[in-house]
């Protein structure tokens, strides 16, 4: 099945860029979705088809999805954009659905 | 608003059935993916599978053999059923809408231990 390789933590001071990403073969080829999880509470999107923010989610955070790599990045970090951070595809010719391991966003 | 809740034992011993049911509220339950997304404690999510208009099924593959999803329309409910459950389907499970290939509405998660 198709895997997807996030880094296991990404650390950031305050009002600096974050970027995660996610590789995966061809990934580019694929619609990544990602998602916000903090401690204690069930994961929460954030973008959906590489670029899309749901409303309510604030536009420091962005996505872009391209070749081996789609990435999340979130701008003019806050204390509360701490969390893990998954990305998620439907893989096509299976129809299952699959998530990355993970990331964990320290803001330093 | 639509809300989840996952409702379920929290104990179930090895080798037993893990039955857990999601109870869809403000909305129905006729359109959309109605899915099983787990996490092992400390560890990262992962997709269990879906029903779609009470019919059509996906399950992950490495769960297929012990995996039962079905829905209840009359009752706006989802439910999963794990068969021969071990300690390494000790998760927080959650119930999830999927639209469109995207987990747009979550419940807050259930946690089940499986232990003697």
């Amino acid at each position: 099945s198709y895997v997807m390789t996030q880094p296991p933590s990404v650390s950031v001071a305050p009002g600096k860029t974050a970027r995660i990403s996610c590789g995966g073969n061809n990934i580019g080829s694929k619609t990544v979705h990602w998602y916000q999880q903090k401690p204690g509470q069930a994961p929460m999107l954030v973008i959906f088809y590489d670029t899309d923010r749901p409303s309510g989610i604030p536009e420091r955070f962005s996505g872009s999805n391209s070749g081996n790599t789609a990435t999340l990045t979130i701008s003019r970090v806050e204390a509360g954009d701490e969390a893990d951070y998954y990305c998620q595809i439907w893989d096509n010719p299976t129809d299952h659905r699959v998530f990355g391991g993970g990331t964990r966003l320290t803001v330093l | 608003q639509v809300q989840l809740l996952e409702s379920g034992p929290g104990l179930v011993r090895p080798s037993e059935t893990l039955s857990l049911t999601c109870s869809v509220f403000g909305g129905s339950i006729s359109t959309f993916y109605w899915t099983w997304i787990r996490q092992p404690p400390g560890k990262g999510l992962e997709w269990i599978g879906y029903n779609y208009h009470s019919g059509t099924t996906m399950y992950n593959p490495s769960l297929k053999s012990r995996l039962s999803i079905s829905v209840d329309m009359s009752k706006n409910q989802f439910s999963l059923r794990l068969s021969s459950v071990t300690a390494a389907d000790t998760a927080v499970y959650y119930c999830a809408r999927e639209n469109s290939g995207y987990f747009d509405l979550w419940g807050r998660g259930t946690l089940v231990t499986v232990s003697s």
